[in-house]
């Protein structure tokens, strides 16, 4: 079964400081992971997508994140916010082929304090 | 330009009436979902339309009918509007059937909200 577990709902960072979203997953196969970002009445943007390559995979507009297996995490990182970043994000992890095998966390409101 | 539209933006309605959502896409892509959204935050998938032919009916309640009149367009409606049914609605759009999220194209969301 796959499932996926963003840690925190909300984390407030400085302008200019490191961003960490925690992610983990559970899935039975190897499993694709993305990360997404949801704008205020926009629609979900893929930010990057893991899918068995480099475990560390580096997205837009600075963000990367890293497949950890033996922890079962795949944490998004930016090294400094910058307050276009202030958005809600979102962890998913594909189980198999067919939309109906997405699994999405809940997310993450990320807050940018000037 | 817009790829992926929706309407309307926001849905405000009594329980008991019936509604639809829009959705357009002008990205000439064959397939097309309707996910939900629901008050803890959880995307989950309802419908996948290719080529204007159902291909994934997730366990929703057959109040929720979608209809793609061509393959621009899967439209939501929902009769019987209940309370629960409140949340955002996505559309999204791929160019293939794989389902595939990091292929797919969203909209920006239609929040429902029913008293």
């Amino acid at each position: 079964a796959q499932s996926v577990t963003q840690l925190d709902s909300h984390v407030s960072v400085s302008e200019g400081t490191p961003v960490l979203l925690r992610c983990n997953y559970s899935s039975s196969y190897s499993p694709s992971l993305f990360w997404y970002v949801q704008h205020p009445n926009k629609g979900l943007q893929l930010l990057l997508k893991y899918t068995s390559a480099a475990t560390l995979v580096k997205g837009i507009n600075g963000f990367e994140a890293e497949f950890k297996k033996s922890e079962t995490s795949f944490h998004l990182t930016k090294p400094s916010a910058h307050m276009s970043d202030a958005a809600e994000y979102f962890c998913v992890v594909s189980g198999g082929p067919g939309a109906n095998n997405l699994f999405f966390g809940t997310g993450t409101r990320l807050t940018v304090i000037p | 330009d817009t790829a992926v539209s929706q309407t309307p933006k926001y849905l405000v309605t009594q329980m008991g009436n019936d509604k639809s959502i829009k959705c357009e896409q002008n990205l000439g892509h064959d397939t097309m979902y309707w996910y939900k959204q629901d008050s803890k935050k959880f995307l989950k998938i309802m419908f996948s339309y290719n080529n204007k032919e159902l291909i994934i009916n997730e366990t929703v309640p057959n109040r929720f009918s979608p209809k793609s009149p061509d393959k621009a367009h899967l439209n939501l409606h929902i009769n019987s509007l209940e309370l629960g049914d409140s949340a955002v609605y996505f559309c999204a759009s791929s160019q293939d059937s794989s389902g595939s999220i990091d292929t797919q194209y969203f909209g920006p969301g239609t929040r429902l909200t029913v008293l």
